[in-house]
């Protein structure tokens, strides 16, 4: 299994453009969540979807960031306009969650490298 | 509220000697721990879980951790540290299917 894939690893884009992340996760997995990652504020969670369907996006800073998955094999994330204070590592993660009345033991995430992205 | 504390943002330990990594929880319910390592430029990777059973969990690369529910904590340990477990440590709590991370610990293990 080649694990969480993330793409690009290093993005570097000029503030006011567009930019796109992208997450493939393991296969047979039905959770995706997306984090950001800064010295000043640690780990965030944006937005997770479970079964292709955002459940929370209070994560989400602004209107500016958004994040679709259009099928159990794909998510984007997209920050548009894009600005400094965006910079940061972003992170997806996937795993396999089971309600708790299924009696099923919850299971880990698993983290996908990275995209660092640095916004001039 | 959820949340998970790790009082201590570094600790240092010689090699060979034991570490312990901190650990505190608040959750609704019933607590599901789990303890994710991260080396530079790297994604975090899982090391252990605690879903219920026994109060001392083994995991990767030595580790293991201790759950007590009395002092709501879920300490992280390893009898002898190894120079390459240096390495940022995050202690999360899921509830339901979020996952509630804490802020890190960063660990020094000096030769």
């Amino acid at each position: 299994d080649a694990g969480v894939i993330q793409s690009p690893r290093h993005e570097v884009t000029e503030m006011g453009q567009e930019v796109t992340l992208r997450c493939k996760p393991i296969s047979g997995h039905n959770s995706l969540f997306w984090y950001r990652q800064t010295m000043m504020r640690g780990l965030e969670l944006l937005i997770y979807f479970n079964n292709n369907v955002p459940i929370d996006d209070s994560g989400m800073p602004e209107d500016r960031f958004s994040a679709k998955m259009p099928n159990a094999s794909f998510s984007t994330l997209k920050i548009q306009p894009s600005e400094p204070r965006d910079s940061a590592v972003y992170f997806c993660a996937s795993s396999f969650l089971a309600f708790e009345a299924s009696g099923r033991a919850p299971n880990e995430q698993f983290f996908g490298p990275g995209t660092r992205l640095t916004v001039l | 509220a959820q949340s998970v504390a790790q009082p201590e943002d570094q600790v240092n330990v010689a090699e060979g000697n034991p570490l312990t990594v901190k650990c505190t929880y608040s959750v609704s319910g019933n607590p599901y721990l789990f303890w994710y390592v991260q080396y530079p430029n790297r994604g975090l990777q899982f090391l252990l879980k605690y879903i219920t059973g026994d109060n001392l969990v083994k995991g990767s690369y030595g580790f293991e951790a201790e759950f007590n529910k009395s002092q709501t904590s879920f300490h992280l340990k390893k009898p002898s540290a190894l120079v390459s477990d240096s390495a940022l440590y995050f202690c999360a709590v899921r509830n339901f299917n979020k996952f509630y991370f804490g802020s890190g610990t960063k660990l020094n293990v000096k030769p």
